[in-house]
């Protein structure tokens, strides 16, 4: 295992469409954060995860969006009703909490969404 | 309303220069500082980090300075080298992080020059 992995790489939908992310975080990370990122901005956080409890949501995160990771390992974000403006690269990071490290996320490649 | 700030979308340095990245935030319960690395198609890459009790950390090449009373900090990369050629991101973390994971600027382009 040596790092993040994401998958799909990428994702065309049309309008309207449901779609569905897939993160495996580092093995030994607890924490697990969903990003996205637009054209010309930095990644802006969504929700993380410590081990399966959901402990942070963003605003940015309407009632579209919902996020699961059932077992504290993998995790899910699912996309109803997509929408033109949900087009972005989609990222996951996971860390170790409790330790100095905590705040140092490392990133999968992400996800890119299209959505037609 | 940005939090952090990187106001140069871009800079070019010549190969074996210095490029300084600059990074402004406004929000002074920030304790804990991040540089970010991308290249195209890829996720950022962690690259050096400051705590608040610090003023600087080095890491080979790279220095990173902080200045709590400006709310300012750089990244130096010093001699730069091709590889260099990548967006960066500036990042902070408040209370310890979790909530609120990290709040990134909008990222520097820098383009090492041959």
């Amino acid at each position: 295992d040596t790092g993040v992995s994401q998958d799909p790489r990428h994702k065309i939908t049309k309008r309207g469409q449901n779609v569905t992310f897939r993160c495996d975080p580092i093995s030994e990370h607890n924490r697990l954060y969903w990003y996205r990122q637009t054209l010309g901005q930095g990644p802006e956080f969504l929700t993380y995860f410590q081990n399966e409890a959901q402990l942070e949501k963003s605003r940015l995160l309407s009632d579209r969006f919902s996020a699961e990771r059932p077992k504290g390992s993998f995790s899910t974000l699912e996309i109803q009703r997509t929408e033109q403006g949900d087009s972005a690269m989609y990222l996951c990071a996971s860390s170790l909490s409790g330790t100095a490290l905590q705040e140092k996320l490392f990133f999968g490649s992400g996800t890119q969404l299209s959505v037609l | 309303d940005q939090q952090v700030k990187q106001n140069s979308p871009s800079l070019s340095v010549q190969e074996g220069r210095i490029s300084i990245l600059n990074c402004d935030y406004t929000n002074s319960m920030f304790d804990y500082f991040l540089w970010y690395k991308k290249y195209p198609a890829e996720g950022p890459t962690f690259l050096i980090s400051i705590s608040s009790i610090k003023d600087k950390n080095e890491d080979g090449r790279f220095t990173v300075f902080l200045n709590k009373s400006a709310k300012h900090l750089s990244l130096h990369i010093v001699p730069s080298q091709p590889g260099d050629s990548a967006v960066y991101f500036c990042a902070a973390s408040a209370l310890g992080g979790g909530a609120d994971g990290l709040t990134f600027g909008k990222g520097t382009h820098l383009i090492i020059q041959p």
